[in-house]
């Protein structure tokens, strides 16, 4: 069935790159999604990319995909104190069916 | 612009309880409506969509049911409510008018005595 891996925990210091990383195994996935989940809120959705892009940018945040790899990643620039949260990496097969999530990464920012 | 509102924000309820959740859209038709759970470990699990009014696919068996009764409203219930039930609720719509990708509303927190 489909499956959405991401790692659990990533550290990095106030002003470096994150970059968080997702493996998905249905290759028939059209949209890939980075969500972002505050403590006790909602997820809010950060930026998606179409199966046919390689690279999608918004002004801090870019998202790579290897669609060979099924390899997802989000790179957060000049990481701050206010990025810490789960990211969630989600895959669907179109825009109107339910989405599968990974597990979420938990981004610690050290100021 | 859409807005999703969903209540209430936090519930504690005893075991055998009934539960009503309620979910509301704003600004769009014709949306695709989703109620998720997410336990402690954090990841989600689908519980219910909706293409449209009356129409309700449930992903997972269990003593919780979804009901459509208007275009933007979705409602999760449960006639008794189990401690298995504690949870982060979350609904989420998408498509709709300009195929929107899923948005989620803030959740509710619901802990079982």
């Amino acid at each position: 069935g489909e499956d959405v891996e991401q790692s659990l925990f990533l550290s990095v210091r106030e002003g470096d790159s994150s970059v968080i990383n997702c493996t998905y195994t249905d290759s028939s996935s059209t949209y890939l999604y980075w969500y972002k989940q505050e403590p006790g809120a909602g997820l809010q959705l950060l930026t998606y990319i179409f199966s046919n892009m390689d690279m999608k940018q918004d002004q801090r945040l870019t998202v790579l995909l290897n669609k060979k790899d099924k390899h997802l990643s989000l790179r957060i620039a000049d990481t701050q104190t206010g990025d810490s949260a789960i990211y969630f990496c989600a895959e669907s097969y179109s825009g109107n069916t339910p989405l599968v999530f990974g597990k979420g990464t938990r981004l610690s920012v050290i100021a | 612009s859409q807005t999703i509102h969903q209540w209430p924000a936090t519930l504690v309820q005893p075991v055998g309880s009934p539960l009503s959740l309620e979910c509301t859209v704003e600004g769009t038709s014709n949306p695709n409506l989703y109620w998720y759970r997410q336990a402690a470990g954090r990841g989600l699990q689908l519980l219910f969509y909706s293409v449209g009014i009356g129409q309700i696919s449930s992903e997972v068996p269990q003593n919780l049911s979804a009901s459509r009764p208007q275009d933007r409203q979705f409602i999760l219930s449960s006639k008794k409510l189990l401690l298995s039930d504690s949870g982060f609720y979350l609904c989420a719509w998408g498509g709709g008018q300009g195929n929107q990708p899923q948005h989620f509303g803030d959740g509710t927190r619901l802990s079982i005595l």
